[in-house]
């Protein structure tokens, strides 16, 4: 198995511009989450997706941030406008179904906003 | 959801046992207790789960009282690879999602 996906593994942009991580879940997981880590605020949930529908966007910052997950095997968070405090650790996960709590992380998109 | 409480951060040595002990004072009924590690610039990894009594797996033991309000992991004969962050979390697996939280950082020196 692969393991869950995520590029690119590192973006620098400049403040302004849109921005899209890209994200492929394991197979056969029904689960997908995206994090984001920062120093100060550690890892901070974003938004889930059961069954490609969005369960719980309440983590996401604001209207800035939008996740989609058109099918089972792709997933994409965008930022428009991205500001420089957006700079982070972006992870992508995934889990099967009944077993949230085992979730296999992909290697992060580290994003930096100038 | 069910808040954990873990210390900050722990040092060890190598080839000591550690041991971290999480608060789950609110833990439901059916909530799981899952640990998590972090290497620095890596994604957390899963590392062990458990319902009640002892869980060991090839990497960690997990032991939980009867009163499942805490858990302690504890990592036998650390190396310096076990330098890491270690992230308790309680959830039911159905329910609403997880909260990592800041986690234990654990520094092994030599």
């Amino acid at each position: 198995d692969a393991g869950v996906i995520q590029s690119p593994r590192h973006e620098v942009t400049e403040m302004g511009q849109e921005v899209t991580l890209r994200c492929k879940p394991i197979s056969g997981h029904d689960y997908l989450f995206w994090y984001r880590q920062t120093m100060m605020r550690g890892l901070e949930l974003l938004i889930y997706f059961n069954n490609n529908v969005p369960i719980d966007d309440s983590g996401m910052p604001e209207d800035r941030f939008s996740a989609k997950m058109p099918n089972a095997s792709f997933s994409t968070l965008k930022i428009q406008p991205s500001e420089p405090r957006d700079s982070a650790v972006y992870f992508c996960a995934s889990s099967r179904a009944g077993d949230k709590e085992t979730q296999y992380f992909g290697p992060g998109t580290r994003l930096l906003v100038l | 959801l069910a808040k954990t409480t873990q210390p900050i951060s722990m040092d060890s040595y190598e080839g000591q046992e550690v041991n971290i002990t999480c608060s789950h004072n609110n833990i439901a009924t059916n909530d799981y207790i899952t640990w998590y590690q972090q290497f620095p610039s890596q994604g957390p990894r899963f590392i062990i789960q458990g319902y009640k009594t002892k869980v060991t797996n090839e990497v960690a033991s997990l032991f939980i009282p009867a009163d499942r309000k805490s858990s302690t992991l504890s990592l036998p004969r650390v190396s310096l690879s076990d330098t890491a962050v270690y992230y308790c979390l309680v959830g039911d697996g159905a329910g609403t999602a997880l909260i990592f939280g800041k986690g234990t950082t654990l520094s092994v020196s030599s």
